[in-house]
């Protein structure tokens, strides 16, 4: 069965350092979609991308970076690890294409990665 | 911008009770709607969504939501609760914002089962 993982989902690293997350999906999805999750605020929108080649600032881009070589991999990169940044971080894919793609069709969530900045 | 509010953080209920979670939006088009919920440790699932046409949707597990435009309300419903719908709820909104299509959040109602 297709599916989206994350890894690793449990992770605790020192202020300052750069961490990588994964994310790889197996629905050939074209977008992908990284959110953070914190008490009191939901799930909120990090970065995006529209397929290879292809990505895009969300709401709380900053001190993070993305990058699409291939359909399948979206890694999310924190350049340096701030304790702001500790939270849960979920993946997400979508299908579609054109303008309305992202809103009509249905998003497939990892089961997130536990981030500790410490 | 648009935003979704779900005014309750949180709701206790009694197994087989009937549930509402309510979830509010603003947005100046059709909406694009969506009831997510996430068990402990889980990601998101999908529960259901409404794109047009009939106000009521049905959706997986029971539930169900009903559009009201009049009342930018999306309202999540279920007539029996069972212990395992103890779980973190989300409302969202697919928006057009530019050039970006994607989901904005509610920040969730977190509901517990009375035994």
């Amino acid at each position: 069965d297709a599916e989206i993982t994350q890894s690793p989902r449990h992770k605790i690293t020192e202020t300052g350092r750069q961490v990588t997350l994964a994310c790889h999906q197996t629905w050939n999805h074209n977008n992908m979609f990284w959110y953070r999750q914190d008490l009191g605020h939901g799930l909120r929108l990090i970065h995006y991308s529209y397929g290879v080649q292809d990505t895009n600032k969300g709401e709380v881009s900053d001190g993070y970076s993305v990058s699409r070589s291939n359909t399948e991999d979206l890694p999310l990169t924190l350049e340096s690890a701030a304790s702001s940044q500790t939270s849960v971080y979920f993946c997400a894919s979508s299908e579609g294409t054109g303008p309305r793609l992202g809103m009509n069709t249905e998003a497939f969530f990892g089961q997130g990665t536990r981030l500790t900045v410490v | 911008a648009q935003s979704v509010t779900q005014p309750d953080i949180h709701i206790t209920v009694s197994e087989g009770a009937s549930l509402e979670l309510r979830c509010n939006y603003s947005y100046g088009a059709t909406p694009y709607l969506f009831w997510y919920v996430q068990s402990p440790g889980q990601g998101l699932q999908l529960l259901l969504k409404y794109f047009s046409g009939d106000t009521l949707v049905q959706g997986i597990k029971g539930f169900e939501a009903e559009f009201k435009r009049s009342q930018s309300s999306f309202n999540l419903r279920k007539p029996s609760v069972h212990w395992s719908d103890a779980a973190e709820y989300f409302c969202a909104v697919g928006e057009l914002w530019g050039s970006a299509r994607q989901l904005t959040f509610g920040s969730g109602t977190q509901l517990t089962v009375l035994p």
